[in-house]
């Protein structure tokens, strides 16, 4: 099992460009998150899909959609990107319900924006 | 929503020494809390959790505490070794399944 994978693994964009970072998961997991990770700030939730059909915001959703394409895949998309969204972006997945939390991790994307 | 304090955001041990990080959090309806560690340039892993219903748990050198009451719980490493060193997060799930991460500790152990 490759677990939760992403691509790509690093991108710089110029401001304005937008961008798909794309997230699968083969664990047959029911939820997938997209989580930032910035300095000094720990990770913080982008959006999340709880089961296939259905995506929330998290923390800090502006300025990003979301697109849960079937139960392995969760894409991310950068409309209109911004030098504030210079972070590196995590996909997670995890089996839904209480005693079944656990969160696993891909490799993450490190995104600059010019 | 859930708030996660960790301390302290920075420790520095020496090697065979223990470590202890400490979070508090602020919805008492939160009930898993599970630890991270990332190492420079890799993914977050899960290394200890805990629920609830238990006030303590350990796995060889690694050991958390809850203590419910007052919305707090630590993650101690007894004899830390070299390979310790990484950036630590705890975490804290409520009702929802959505992760409220703390601001990380980044542990450095000395030889």
């Amino acid at each position: 099992n490759a677990g939760v994978t992403q691509t790509p693994k690093f991108q710089v964009l110029k401001t304005g460009q937008s961008m798909t970072l794309q997230c699968a998961q083969d664990m047959n997991h029911n939820s997938m998150y997209w989580y930032r990770q910035d300095p000094g700030m720990g990770l913080r939730l982008i959006y999340y899909s709880a089961s296939e059909g259905t995506t929330d915001k998290g923390e800090v959703p502006n300025g990003y959609n979301v697109s849960r394409l079937n139960k392995r895949e969760f894409s991310l998309r950068l409309e209109s990107a911004a030098p504030s969204q210079t972070s590196v972006y995590f996909c997670a997945s995890s089996e839904a319900g209480s005693d079944q939390e656990t969160q696993y991790f891909g490799p993450g994307t490190r995104l600059l924006v010019l | 929503g859930e708030n996660v304090e960790q301390h302290p955001s920075t420790l520095s041990v020496q090697e065979g020494d223990s470590a202890v990080i400490k979070c508090t959090y602020s919805d008492s309806a939160s009930n898993y809390f599970p630890w991270y560690k990332q190492e420079l340039g890799k993914r977050p892993q899960l290394i200890i959790d805990i629920r609830s219903n238990v006030g303590e748990k350990k796995d060889q050198r690694i050991a958390v505490t809850l203590n419910k009451t007052a919305k707090h719980f630590s993650l101690h490493i007894t004899e830390t070794q070299p390979e310790d060193s990484a950036v630590y997060f705890c975490a804290a799930v409520a009702y929802d399944y959505k992760l409220s991460f703390g601001a990380g500790t980044t542990v450095t152990v000395r030889a």
